[in-house]
C-alpha cells in the first residue's frame, strides 16, 4: 500500500507568480485535503475534495484553488504569490465517510517559498 | 464550531522520565480527538486517535492520551521519555457529522529530550 506523496519537496517563486502543487492519494482513498502550515504553526484547513469536486473549504482565498482526479490525485493552485504564502503545504488522504474514522493520512508536504 | 488549546508551546523533560502534554478541546457536538506528531522536516504521523468507546487510548511509541469529557481535555502521556521522542506534537479535533471531516489542530507542543 503506498502512501500519500507530493511533489514538488522544495520550490522557490516569487511575489505574483503562481504555483501548482500536486498529490497522490493514499492507495483506496477517495477523498483528498490540503493543509497549510506556516512556520512555528499548526496546520490549517485549506480545502477538500470528494469525487472531484470541493466540498469543504477554509479561510483562504479565491486565488488558492484545487481539482481531484479521477484517479483521485490532486492539484493545489496558488495564484498571485505573497510573501505570507511562504508555508508547508501538506496534502492528506482518507477513505470514504463510511469507511473512515476522521484520521488523515498526510504526505509530506511541499514547502513553498515567496521572495 | 471547533477549537484546540495546547498548554505550554515548548516542553522539555529529561531522558526516562515522564512526559505530559496537555490539550483542551472545544466543540459543540462529540468530538473525534487525535494526536499527531511530526519530526523535523517530515510530514504529520498519527499517534493515536479517540472516537467512540474506552476513554483511554493507546498509541505507538508507548504514548496513551485519556479523554475526559467533563473536563473537555485529552492529554498525552507517556511513563518514560527516550530521545527518539523529540518531535512536536498537534493535538486535534474533529467530528463525525457529514462527510467534511476538516480537521482543526492546535500549534502544537514541541517536546525536547534532555540526555
Amino acid at each position: 500500500e503506498t502512501g500519500v506523496t507530493q511533489s514538488p519537496t522544495h520550490l522557490i517563486k516569487t511575489r505574483g507568480q503562481q504555483v501548482t502543487l500536486r498529490c497522490s492519494s493514499q492507495s483506496g482513498h477517495n477523498t483528498v485535503s490540503w493543509y497549510q502550515q506556516a512556520l512555528g504553526q499548526g496546520p490549517q484547513f485549506i480545502f477538500q475534495y470528494y469525487r472531484e469536486e470541493e466540498n469543504g473549504r477554509g479561510n483562504f482565498p479565491p486565488r488558492f484553488s484545487g481539482l481531484q482526479f479521477p484517479n483521485y490525485s490532486s492539484e493545489l493552485n496558488v495564484n498571485a504569490l505573497e510573501l505570507d504564502d511562504s508555508a508547508l503545504y501538506l496534502c492528506a488522504s482518507r477513505p470514504s465517510a463510511g469507511r473512515s474514522t476522521g484520521e488523515l493520512f498526510f504526505g509530506e508536504g511541499s514547502r513553498l517559498t515567496v521572495l | 464550531a471547533q477549537s484546540v488549546t495546547q498548554l505550554g508551546s515548548h516542553v522539555s523533560v529529561s531522558e526516562g522520565a515522564l512526559v505530559l502534554l496537555r490539550c483542551n478541546y472545544s466543540s459543540s457536538v462529540p468530538p473525534y480527538l487525535f494526536w499527531y506528531v511530526q519530526y523535523p522536516n517530515q510530514g504529520l504521523q498519527l499517534l493515536l486517535k479517540y472516537t467512540t468507546g474506552a476513554t483511554l487510548v493507546k498509541g505507538i511509541n508507548g504514548f496513551e492520551a485519556e479523554f475526559k469529557k467533563s473536563e473537555t481535555s485529552f492529554h498525552l502521556t507517556k511513563p518514560s521519555a527516550h530521545m527518539s521522542d523529540a518531535a512536536e506534537y498537534f493535538c486535534v479535533v474533529t467530528h463525525s457529522g457529514g462527510s467534511n471531516y476538516k480537521l482543526t489542530f492546535g500549534k502544537g507542543t514541541l517536546l525536547t529530550v534532555n540526555p
